[in-house]
């Protein structure tokens, strides 16, 4: 069965400081992968997307960054963090970019 | 662009009592598919209608998906303290096929 992990759980970063979250998948090939951010009590908000290695779009200006190195592997980045970027954020898998997705169980961000 | 409208944004009811929420688009979706978010937690994919007029049922909870696939609504018959969370709905883009989803409903149950 396919199983997606998510680390570290929490986080609390200084203002100008990186970040780097990893996400992996396992028990599927050539997933499409995908980064959300969720503000405490509002919807999702796509961040970035990947249909396969090296390939990314992304849905948001801002100043984060994701890569995928590996074909299960997807990490979204910063070189430096602001206030606003506090937040969960989710990594999620589907098949196919119309199929149902899978969630991990996210990263609480906060940026102080 | 392409939205998907949820309403009502929040509801409390008793336990025992129903539940609806509401899902519109602004085009026709080739499929609508429902989440659940419990307190703290990451989005559950609960279940994906495709058909027209199609009405899936999981235990309590009935899935409907429109005649003219642009509209669903998840009815969950009397509430229990475990169906406490947000509930999205997502539909494909008609351009892109990436999920828009719903800005969600969060349902508070009291004991």
């Amino acid at each position: 069965s396919q199983t997606i992990h998510q680390w570290p759980a929490t986080l609390v970063q200084p203002v100008g400081s990186p970040l780097s979250l990893e996400c992996t998948v396992e028990g599927t090939s050539n997933p499409n992968l995908y980064w959300y951010r969720q503000a405490a009590g509002r919807g999702l908000q796509l961040l970035f997307y990947s249909v396969g290695i090296g390939q990314i779009s992304s849905e948001v200006p801002q100043n984060l960054s994701a890569s995928r190195p590996q074909d299960r592997q997807f990490i979204l980045s910063s070189k430096k963090l602001l206030l606003s970027d506090s937040g969960f954020y989710l990594c999620a898998w589907s098949s196919g970019p119309r199929g149902e997705q899978y969630f991990g169980p996210g990263t609480r961000l906060t940026v102080t | 662009g392409q939205q998907v409208m949820q309403i009502p944004q929040y509801q409390h009811v008793q336990e025992g009592e129903d539940f609806t929420t509401y899902c519109n688009s602004s085009t026709t979706l080739s499929n609508i598919q429902w989440y659940k978010q419990r307190p703290g937690g990451h989005p559950v994919f609960l279940i994906q209608l495709v058909k027209s007029g199609e009405v899936k049922k999981q235990k309590r909870l009935t899935f409907q998906f429109g005649e003219a696939k642009k509209n669903s609504s998840l009815h969950i018959t009397a509430t229990q303290t475990t169906d406490v969370g947000t509930y999205f709905c997502a539909g494909p883009s008609s351009n892109t096929g990436k999920l828009i989803f719903g800005q969600g409903t969060t349902l508070q149950v009291k004991p």
